[in-house]
């Protein structure tokens, strides 16, 4: 099946410090790239929707200045989060769609571990 | 706004025995997908079974099946001959037809018991 990558898999970093999380198509191109986070025992929340080559489209409650999305090709998708606080901390799991219809399916990358100290 | 709700928060299985998984979700759309998602502890969230809304026909693979109520918006996931490798969070899901956003349910940890 298709791969999906997330690069780095766990990060902790300062407060005020800003982050970067890479997720990465391996096999087929992702012409739309999803982000989602997941606090403890709890389940995912869609926090964006990135388009190959154009902005990303942000969930009520999401700050787009905080969380910048790039989708610069068709295999990567890079999710910043910038000044960081503890209350960022969390899991980040992206997932890629390779088809145009919108109900091909997604396949979830590995997720990204924050810790923001 | 569509609701998923998973009533289950934890349950258990004895290693070859068989176990069902509830959810039940909320919507006003006629055509729409379910889902269900296993995430490990590895976290990687690996999709187990999917189900077209138009369907009668119940979603099978392998010793995973659902049961698909429309009418009473139901979806439950039952899994046969349960495995240790099955102990995971179960994830329900649904996604309108025209795509793009999944909605979860909070979740079922199983845990398989050798």
């Amino acid at each position: 099946g298709a791969v999906v990558s997330q690069h780095p898999s766990w990060v902790i970093c300062k407060s005020g410090t800003s982050v970067k999380i890479e997720c990465r198509s391996l096999d087929f191109q992702a012409t739309t790239m999803f982000w989602y986070r997941q606090f403890p025992k709890q389940s995912l929340m869609l926090m964006a929707t990135s388009n190959e080559g154009s902005k990303a489209t942000y969930e009520q409650g999401v700050e787009k200045d905080k969380f910048l999305i790039n989708h610069a090709s068709l295999t990567l998708s890079t999710l910043t989060v910038t000044s960081a606080h503890p209350e960022d901390s969390s899991f980040y799991i992206c997932s890629a769609r390779g088809g145009a219809t919108p109900t091909d399916t997604q396949y979830f990358g590995p997720g990204t571990r924050l810790t923001v100290l | 706004a569509q609701t998923v709700t998973q009533s289950q928060p934890e349950m258990s299985v004895q290693e070859a025995e068989t176990v069902t998984l509830s959810c039940t979700y909320d919507t006003s759309e006629n055509n729409y997908y379910l889902f269900w998602y296993k995430q490990p502890p590895s976290r990687q969230m690996i999709l187990v079974i999917r189900q077209e809304a138009y369907k009668q026909q119940n979603a099978t693979e392998n010793r995973f099946s659902v049961n698909f109520q429309k009418a009473a918006k139901s979806f439950s996931l039952k899994i046969s001959d349960s495995q240790l490798g099955d102990t995971a969070m179960y994830f329900c899901a649904f996604m309108k037809n025209t795509g793009n956003q999944f909605y979860f349910g909070t979740g079922t940890s199983l845990t398989v018991i050798p």
